[in-house]
């Protein structure tokens, strides 16, 4: 296993175009999170899975945003109508509860 | 709720240097867990550490160590005799039994070594 993928790496979009970014877990884990890290912040939770069950979702994501973990394996996360607030580095990480979280290089969206 | 806190934005050092980075948590569950990851320009996030509740041992670890102090609720990181490769973003992080163990990070510190 090779760790947490996520693709694309780097993303450029026209403001209201929609995206969709793809993460691939450690296949034993079991729990698979989505953060949204912003320049000079930390990395700020958006929802979680554990398996294909959708656990939490922030209240940071607006109803432009769906994540969805079909078969409790990889996991996608679309933003629809993308605005220029939107443009950050997007985090996948993946966990069994309590463990140590391994996470992904990031996809980094600019919306243009 | 659970919050961290890093002070220092930012620490520029010379090779060689020992440098410390400060991290303030709050939390009112019992059982919790403290991290440290580096982020460097690449933008991936490396795990570094991993401490429960439970475990005030101090680790050392190569060139880096950390100091746990619960009566201070710190976790602080000190890497000795920095080189040019440890130039990166350090993320303290915290979860939370309450929390379902969701991690909560601080704004990070930007270190810089000049060579």
């Amino acid at each position: 296993d090779t760790g947490v993928s996520q693709d694309p790496r780097h993303k450029i979009t026209k403001r209201g175009q929609n995206v969709t970014f793809r993460c691939d877990p450690i296949s034993e884990h079991n729990r698979l999170y989505w953060y949204r890290q912003t320049l000079g912040q930390g990395p700020e939770f958006l929802t979680y899975f554990q398996n294909e069950a959708q656990l939490e979702k922030s209240r940071l994501l607006s109803d432009r945003f769906s994540a969805e973990r079909p078969k409790g394996s990889f996991s996608t996360l679309e933003i629809q109508r993308t605005e220029q607030g939107d443009s950050a580095m997007y985090l996948c990480a993946s966990s069994h509860p309590g463990d140590g979280y391994t996470f992904g290089s990031g996809t980094r969206l600019t919306v243009v | 709720a659970q919050k961290v806190t890093q002070a220092q934005t930012e620490i520029s050092v010379v090779e060689k240097e020992d440098v410390t980075l400060d991290c303030v948590y709050e939390t009112r569950d019992t059982t919790y867990y403290l991290f440290w990851y580096k982020q460097p320009p690449s933008g991936e996030l490396v795990f570094l550490i991993r401490r429960n509740s439970f475990d005030e041992q101090n680790e050392i670890s190569g060139r880096y160590s950390w100091n746990f102090q619960k009566s201070t609720s710190s976790f602080n990181f000190t890497i000795t005799a920095s080189q040019v490769v440890d130039s990166a973003v350090y993320f303290c992080a915290l979860s939370v039994l309450s929390n379902d163990y969701k991690l909560s990070f601080g704004a990070g510190t930007t270190v810089t070594v000049r060579a």
